[in-house]
């Protein structure tokens, strides 16, 4: 089955500055790739995703890059703010099979 | 409200009981999953189920089971609970569509077992 790994698991930066979060996968047949945020107390929510059919996706602050070839993708967040504070799952999924999630990244903005 | 609700939110319960988490959604979606979040270990998935009749274990089942009442419930039991079953468990529900597939997530359960 497909395996996904996350990193890194912490990650600080200071407000203002990018942050960069990474993940790989092992099979190469996964073509939708989703990441969530968590907030403390919270369920993961869907921030942004990318298909496989695409190389990078931007949604404001936010942007994921995938590379098919050497089955990795990343999230990039720039201009950190505050509320940016959380933990970040990447997963990945083959069709309409079902997700698997990485580790999760616990990304800390210092003021 | 919310389209994925939990109950309970919290529970503290003692080694050898039986526990019961239940979930709902009103997305109206067919498929629903039991996540289980512990530190470092990211989100496992104990069962899913892709419609009402359709029950699969996940990577992590041993030690649970669940239920799928009706196409909006899915609950998860743990029979005879021990303290490593202490985390915090999720619910979630995707439809079937091949894009704008997304899972949404309940607000969790906080489980611990003494």
């Amino acid at each position: 089955g497909e395996n996904v790994e996350q990193h890194p698991s912490t990650l600080s930066v200071q407000e203002g500055d990018s942050a960069v979060i990474k993940c790989t996968y092992s099979d190469s047949a996964s073509n939708y790739f989703p990441w969530y945020k968590q907030e403390l107390g919270k369920g993961p929510q869907l921030i942004i995703d990318i298909r496989s059919n695409v190389g990078e996706k931007k949604d404001q602050r936010i942007a994921v890059t995938l590379n098919k070839t050497a089955k990795h993708f990343s999230l990039h967040i720039t201009e950190t703010q505050p509320e940016d504070s959380a933990v970040y799952f990447c997963a990945a999924r083959r069709g309409n099979e079902k997700l698997t999630f990485g580790t999760g990244t616990r990304l800390t903005i210092i003021p | 409200d919310a389209d994925v609700t939990q109950t309970p939110r919290n529970r503290i319960t003692k080694t050898g009981k039986r526990i019961m988490l239940e979930c709902s959604q009103t997305k109206g979606h067919d498929r629903m999953y039991w996540y289980r979040q512990d530190p470092g270990l990211g989100l496992r998935l104990i069962y899913y189920s892709f419609d009402v009749k359709d029950i699969n274990k996940g990577e992590i089942s041993d030690g649970y089971s669940v239920s799928r009442q009706a196409q909006a419930k899915f609950s998860l039991s743990l029979e005879s609970a021990i303290p490593n079953q202490t985390a915090l468990y999720f619910c979630a529900t995707s439809g079937t569509e091949l894009v704008n597939n997304e899972q949404f997530f309940g607000p969790g359960t906080r489980l611990t077992v003494l």
